[in-house]
C-alpha cells in the first residue's frame, strides 16, 4: 500500500527560527522517488526537490535541506532561519516505479507553515 | 514562455452544466496528469496520460472525459456539474525516464478553481 503522511498539519514559527516538516511514506516498492513541493498562498504547486529510493544523501540547498532515512521511512523538510516569504503549505509526495504506475504521485494531507515577523 | 498552462483559472457554474479546462505544456513532456485538490488542500490524481494514450483513471466518475488531442494538450470534460466537483484542479506534466521504469518530475501548472453553485 502506498501512504504518505505528514503529521503536522499546522506549524507556526518566529522569523530566524529553524523549522522541520516531517514525513513518513510506506511502499512496498524497492525503487521509488520522493519529492517535496511548496504552495504558496498565491496557490501554485512548486517543485523543490526530488531523490529516489536509493539516494540517501541528504541535501542542502540555501536555507533548506533534506533528510532521507530509510530505515525510517522518512523524508524531513527543514528551514533553517525561516522567512515570512517560507509561509506556505508543503506537500510530501512518493512517486513509485514502473511504467504501470504512470508516474502518479500520492501526495501527504500538506503541513501549512505559518512564519511570522 | 509559461511551462504548464491551464486556462480558465477561475470557473463558477451550475450544477448541472457542462465545462472544459485546458491545459497545455511546452516542456516537451510525454506524460500529463490531472490532480484535484479539495477544500481541505488534499490533492489526488485523477488521470494520467503518456503520447496521448491512458495510463491511469483512478477511479474518477465517468462525467470527467479527459482528452489528449496530443502531447502537448490534455483537456478535461466534465458533464453533469456536481456540488461536490467545487475544487481546484491542477494540470502537470513531466518526462518518461530514459531507462523507461516511469515518469520523472512533475511540474504544475497554477490550477483552475471550479466552483459549482
Amino acid at each position: 500500500a502506498q501512504k504518505v503522511t505528514q503529521a503536522q498539519t499546522e506549524i507556526s514559527v518566529v522569523e530566524k527560527e529553524d523549522v522541520t516538516l516531517d514525513c513518513v511514506y510506506e511502499t512496498r516498492d524497492t525503487t521509488y522517488y520522493l519529492f517535496w513541493y511548496k504552495q504558496p498562498p498565491s496557490g501554485e504547486l512548486v517543485f523543490l526537490i526530488r531523490r529516489n529510493s536509493f539516494d540517501e544523501q541528504n541535501e542542502i540547498s540555501g536555507r533548506y535541506s533534506w533528510n532521507f532515512q530509510k530505515s525510517t521511512s522518512s523524508f524531513n523538510f527543514t528551514i533553517t532561519a525561516s522567512q515570512v516569504v517560507d509561509s506556505a503549505v508543503y506537500f510530501c509526495a512518493l512517486s513509485e516505479d514502473g511504467y504501470n504506475q504512470g508516474g502518479k504521485l500520492i501526495f501527504g494531507q500538506g503541513t501549512e507553515l505559518s512564519v511570522k515577523p | 514562455d509559461t511551462a504548464v498552462s491551464q486556462t480558465p483559472k477561475y470557473l463558477v457554474t451550475q450544477m448541472g452544466n457542462d465545462k472544459s479546462i485546458k491545459c497545455e505544456q511546452n516542456l516537451g513532456h510525454d506524460t500529463m496528469y490531472w490532480y484535484k485538490q479539495d477544500s481541505k488542500k488534499f490533492l489526488k490524481i485523477m488521470f494520467s496520460y503518456n503520447n496521448k494514450e491512458l495510463i491511469i483513471n483512478e477511479t474518477v466518475p465517468n462525467r470527467f472525459s479527459p482528452k489528449s488531442p496530443d502531447k502537448a494538450h490534455l483537456n478535461l470534460h466534465i458533464n453533469s456539474l456536481e456540488l461536490g466537483d467545487s475544487a481546484v484542479y491542477f494540470c502537470a506534466s513531466s518526462q518518461d525516464r530514459s531507462d523507461g521504469s516511469g515518469a520523472d518530475t512533475q511540474y504544475f501548472g497554477p490550477g483552475t478553481r471550479l466552483t459549482v453553485l
